[in-house]
């Protein structure tokens, strides 16, 4: 079974600072892994995905299969990165499995001023 | 282009009431999901489907039931709702594997 792990409920750092927000994963097989953000009241998006390694609002996210991580990072924080952040697995590949996702349960991140 | 549309957004429950949450789509997605999220336990996922006509069970089904009669549509059923059932339900669809979710804005269900 899959299981995403997010240690931190919440993370609390100054407009500026560097932002690390934990992630790891067991899974047997080659993962997809995602982060989503949820703002105050607003929906669930995708922030982004581990195989566009793409750099989305500043943040940036490596998969370490070594260490089973995939931790989010932005070199400084601003205001409005305050937010529910989840991390997120799907099985790679064309497993059948319906594409479901199993999320963590989420670290709210609070940039203060 | 509205993507992922839940209704209705807010709706209060006596216990043993019935209800039907609506998700609809117009992304011509295939797969959709329903989850739950509840606090300090993440999102769960509730039924989803992978194409019209299909429904599987997800992490935690009991006391829920689905139907996808159309491939834009997702219909989630509480039978007899319980106070358990207290949750913010959201919708999401996706092209296939492995391609992102998008989500809806969710239904804030209390169940009193």
């Amino acid at each position: 079974a899959q299981r995403v792990t997010q240690p931190e409920k919440l993370l609390s750092v100054f407009k500026g600072a560097p932002v690390e927000l934990k992630c790891n994963y067991s899974y047997s097989g080659s993962p997809e892994l995602f982060w989503y953000v949820q703002y105050s009241r607003q929906r669930l998006q995708l922030l982004l995905r581990h195989i566009s390694r793409e750099s989305i609002k500043g943040f940036t996210a490596d998969l370490n299969k070594g260490e089973t991580s995939f931790h989010l990072k932005k070199p400084f924080a601003q205001e409005e990165d305050s937010a529910m952040y989840y991390c997120a697995l799907t099985p790679g590949g064309l497993t059948g499995g319906g594409n479901k996702l199993t999320f963590g349960t989420g670290t709210q991140l609070k940039v203060e001023l | 282009n509205a993507g992922v549309t839940q209704t209705p957004k807010f709706r209060v429950l006596k216990t043993g009431q019935s209800m039907t949450l609506l998700c609809a789509q117009d992304m011509n997605h295939e797969y959709m999901y329903w989850y739950r999220q509840d606090p300090g336990m993440g999102l769960r996922l509730i039924h989803y489907s992978v194409g019209e006509g299909t429904t599987a069970k997800g992490e935690v089904p009991d006391g829920y039931n689905v139907s996808r009669l159309k491939k834009q549509n997702f219909l989630l059923g509480l039978e007899s709702a319980a106070p358990s059932q207290t949750s913010v339900y959201f919708c999401a669809s996706s092209f296939g594997q492995p391609q992102p979710q998008h989500f809806g804005d969710g239904t804030r269900l209390s169940i009193l």
